[in-house]
């Protein structure tokens, strides 16, 4: 079965480094998603993206982050200058859009850890 | 903020139905029911979806009551591999235009223990 593949598994960053989260998307979807998990709370969306442009983005996703799709199979989060408010396990997800399959898949996540 | 309600924890015997409770009483008639989980950490999984008539897949069942103000997930033989966190989820249906846009708004769940 197709999955959502994610890298690094486990990050860590020493405060005020730049970070690059890794996605790649399953092959024909075409909706693309960064969600975060802090430890114990609930998962919450960070970013949707959409024919090479953000869709939506949540209050969480100020200008310190950024996603990019630098080619056809890789969906990256950048966040510029990490903070130790920023550990947490990070989920990208991926969607046909629509139709009866059109359900989010979920990667295994990356944890990162600022330090 | 999620337009449901759902009992923070349940434990239920191996090899026995686990039944899932979820209330949305203000879904809309557009609205569908999804059920995700959570297994220990790993990003989550979709389960099953439904709007108003009953659903069966591999995974599991979804009962959605008449007046589609609550629904039940039953896991039918409930294993050791089921403990996880279950997130029942309104949103709008997957033929909808604005479907793929549409963020997933995670609760906080059940936290489902299976026991040996």
């Amino acid at each position: 079965e197709p999955e959502v593949t994610q890298t690094p598994s486990h990050q860590v960053t020493q405060m005020g480094q730049e970070v690059i989260l890794r996605c790649v998307p399953i092959s024909n979807h075409l909706y693309f998603y960064w969600y975060r998990q802090i430890l114990g709370q609930k998962v919450e969306f960070l970013v949707s993206f959409y024919n090479n442009e953000i869709s939506e983005k949540s209050e969480i996703f100020d200008d310190q982050f950024s996603v990019e799709r630098p080619d056809g199979s890789n969906f990256t989060l950048k966040i510029r200058s990490t903070k130790l408010e920023d550990s947490a396990m990070y989920f990208c997800a991926s969607s046909e859009g629509q139709g009866a399959k059109a359900e989010a898949f979920f990667g295994q996540g990356t944890r990162l850890t600022v330090v | 903020d999620a337009k449901t309600t759902q009992p923070p924890s349940m434990d239920c015997a191996e090899g026995r139905a686990a039944n899932l409770p979820c209330n949305h009483s203000t879904i809309s008639g557009n609205e569908y029911v999804y059920w995700y989980r959570q297994i220990h950490s790993q990003g989550p999984q979709y389960i099953i979806h439904g709007l108003k008539n009953n659903e069966t897949n591999e995974m599991a069942s979804l009962i959605i009551t008449e007046d589609r103000k609550s629904s039940t997930l039953i896991l039918p033989h409930a294993t050791l591999r089921d403990t996880a966190v279950y997130y029942c989820i309104v949103r709008v249906g997957p033929f909808a235009s604005n479907f793929g846009n549409e963020k997933l708004t995670f609760g906080t769940g059940t936290r489902l223990t299976i026991i040996p």
